[in-house]
């Protein structure tokens, strides 16, 4: 079954901080993984995207890892703001069309000053 | 410029009522989608539609009908709404091989 489940569920730092997000998927045949961020009353906003041979993006002080042997990925977020408060989204497709694009859950960042 | 607008932000509305929610992108893209965001945070996907061809998600009920009088724009009709549709519904966008443009949400409230 094609999932996708990330870590942890929520998250609360104090600014300045880092952290990281994890993203774990059994989507297959896999074509690409996406980070989104959602603000609260927003639509998802794409940070990153990685095919297979691709094992690192970023984006500002976003960070992406890709592991495709693991079918893992990590959102790495350094020096966090308030405005990082919001919500992230993984997004896993797969080489068909159709919907084979699984969402993850996503894992609620609360950023404190 | 909004690249991916809905109308309208909010909607309430009776039980049994039929409604319409309107999606227009102006960045030339070929598909646009409909999402149903639940309590629960889960993004599920409902339309795909391009000028080629729609696939619909057989989980979703035929009281939601998509309707696109052209190529940047994507309607989702809700006919005979009930509780259980209360949820917000997002419009996206894209081109082959690029990242979805998602619209800010259209939140509904069956009451």
């Amino acid at each position: 079954k094609n999932q996708v489940e990330q870590s942890p569920q929520s998250l609360i730092i104090l600014e300045g901080k880092n952290c990281t997000l994890q993203c774990n998927y059994t989507v297959s045949p896999f074509s690409n993984l996406r980070w989104y961020k959602q603000d609260t009353g927003r639509g998802p906003v794409s940070l990153t995207i990685m095919t297979f041979s691709e094992n690192t993006k970023s984006n500002g002080r976003y960070t992406a890892t890709l592991d495709a042997d693991t079918k893992q990925s990590s959102l790495h977020i350094t020096a966090s703001q308030l405005s990082d408060s919001a919500s992230y989204i993984c997004v896993v497709s797969a080489h068909t069309g159709g919907f084979k694009t699984i969402f993850g859950a996503g894992t609620r960042l609360f950023v404190k000053a | 410029d909004t690249a991916v607008s809905q109308t309208p932000k909010y909607l309430v509305t009776q039980m049994g009522n039929d409604k319409s929610i309107k999606c227009e992108q102006n960045l030339g893209h070929d598909t646009m989608y409909w999402y149903k965001q639940d309590s629960k945070k889960f993004l599920k996907i409902m339309f795909s539609y391009n000028n080629k061809e729609l696939i619909i998600n057989e989980t979703v009920p035929n009281r939601f009908s998509p309707k696109s009088p052209d190529k940047a724009h994507l309607n989702l009709h809700i006919n005979s709404l009930e509780l259980g549709d209360s949820a917000v519904y997002f419009c996206a966008s894209s081109s082959q091989g690029e990242g979805y443009t998602f619209g800010s949400g259209t939140r509904l409230t069956v009451v």
